[in-house]
This record gives C-alpha cells, sequence and structure tokens, in this order.
C-alpha cells in the first residue's frame, strides 16, 4: 500500500526565514503527492501536487515542493516564512480510492 | 462559494444517542469521500462513493456507522449509539472522477466536530 512518512512533529523558523517541512513516501508504481494544510478548527486545504513533469511544483500561497525520486522524497518549501503560515501541515499520496495521510507535521513561524 | 459543504459543524451529544452529518460535494464532482480525523493525527480514510454507489470501506467503517448517497450528489453519515471513542472531526471531501488512482485532487470541507459526552 501507499504511505508517507512526516519525520518532524514540530518546525520552528523565524518569521522571514526559509522553512522546509519534510517527507518521505513509500509507494508502487508512479507517486501521485500531495500537500495540505489545516488551520484550527478548519478542514484540509490543498496546496499542491506533483503528478508528472518538473520535480519542482508550484503551489498557493508562495509554497513550492521538491520531489526526488532517488530520496523518495517530496519536501514542503517556502523561501520566506510568514506568521500566518503556521498551521498543521500533511503530506498524502494517492491510494487506488482514496488518500493516506502522514501525521502531520505542525509549523510555528515566530515574529 | 461551490466548495464542499458539511453540516453541523459541531455536534455534541450524549452517548448512545444517534448523529447524523451531511455533506454537500463540488456540483460536478462525482466521487465523494468520508474521513475521520482526531487530535494531532492525520484523517483516516472511512468510506468512497462514485455517483451514489459505495465502493469501499474501511475497517474503521463498524456496524454502527453507515453512508448513503441516494441520488449521487449529498451524502450522509450516521452514527448510530454513539460512544465516547466517536468523538472527533468527520471530513467530507470530495474529486472529479478518473482512473483509479489517479492523480485528481480531493477537496475537503471544513469538517464537522462530534462530541460524545
Amino acid at each position: 500500500a501507499q504511505s508517507v512518512a512526516q519525520p518532524e512533529d514540530q518546525v520552528n523558523v523565524a518569521e522571514g526565514n526559509p522553512l522546509t517541512v519534510k517527507c518521505t513516501y513509500s509507494v508502487s508504481g508512479n507517486p501521485y503527492l500531495f500537500w495540505y494544510v489545516q488551520y484550527p478548527n478548519r478542514g484540509l486545504q490543498f496546496l499542491l501536487k506533483y503528478i508528472t513533469g518538473d520535480n519542482l511544483v508550484k503551489g498557493s500561497y508562495g509554497f513550492e515542493a521538491e520531489f526526488n525520486k532517488s530520496q523518495t522524497s517530496f519536501h514542503l518549501k517556502k523561501p520566506s516564512a510568514l506568521v500566518s503560515d503556521s498551521a498543521l501541515y500533511f503530506c498524502a499520496v494517492r491510494d487506488i480510492n482514496d488518500m493516506r495521510f502522514g501525521a502531520g507535521t505542525r509549523l510555528t513561524v515566530k515574529p | 462559494d461551490t466548495g464542499v459543504s458539511q453540516d453541523p459543524r459541531h455536534k455534541i451529544t450524549k452517548r448512545g444517542q444517534n448523529v447524523t452529518f451531511r455533506c454537500d460535494p463540488i456540483s460536478e464532482h462525482n466521487r465523494l469521500y468520508w474521513y475521520r480525523q482526531t487530535l494531532g493525527q492525520g484523517p483516516e480514510f472511512l468510506t468512497y462513493f462514485q455517483n451514489e454507489a459505495q465502493l469501499e470501506k474501511s475497517r474503521l467503517l463498524s456496524d454502527r456507522f453507515s453512508a448513503e448517497r441516494p441520488k449521487g450528489s449529498f451524502s450522509t453519515l450516521e452514527i448510530q449509539r454513539t460512544e465516547q471513542g466517536d468523538s472527533a472531526m468527520y471530513l467530507c471531501a470530495s474529486s472529479s472522477g478518473g482512473d483509479r488512482g489517479s492523480g485528481n485532487t480531493i477537496y475537503f470541507g471544513e469538517g464537522s466536530w462530534l462530541t460524545v459526552v
């Protein structure tokens, strides 16, 4: 079965600094990888996805992710973090009929 | 707003009572999903519909849970004889069709919080 792992429960960065939220995957076949963000007491918002093509995927709110096949990773990045980016981030992989999520990484951006 | 809509957003119920949640997917989406999320965890798949057909159910979906999508549009998730362990956020999501395992994005609603006291 397809799966993803998020090795960090918590990531802290200072406002204005670059941020990285890590994700590794385990799939059979071609991976369809996604990032979602969740603000408190809200549903999940889609940020970006990798299906095929360029390894660097650009998404909403200035986020991007880099697909690395050799390292089986799909890390989420942003060049300059904002306090408003503080939220819970989920990496996910498309399975046959559903989406499988990682446990989530809580990002805190400090002013 | 043309996103996924869920109702109610919050529900507090006594143990043993039945509760029902409603989901209205994005109108052109033929696939509808239910997930459950507990605090500190990622969403867990419960069940999935393609049009009105319920095609897959997770083992998490005990006999007390039933989901329907009678006309292939909105869906309901009913939990009978609620238990404290049912306390969670129930997320509905939808996507357009495509090959199984396609890269179509799944879009989520705001969720329905259930607290069983």
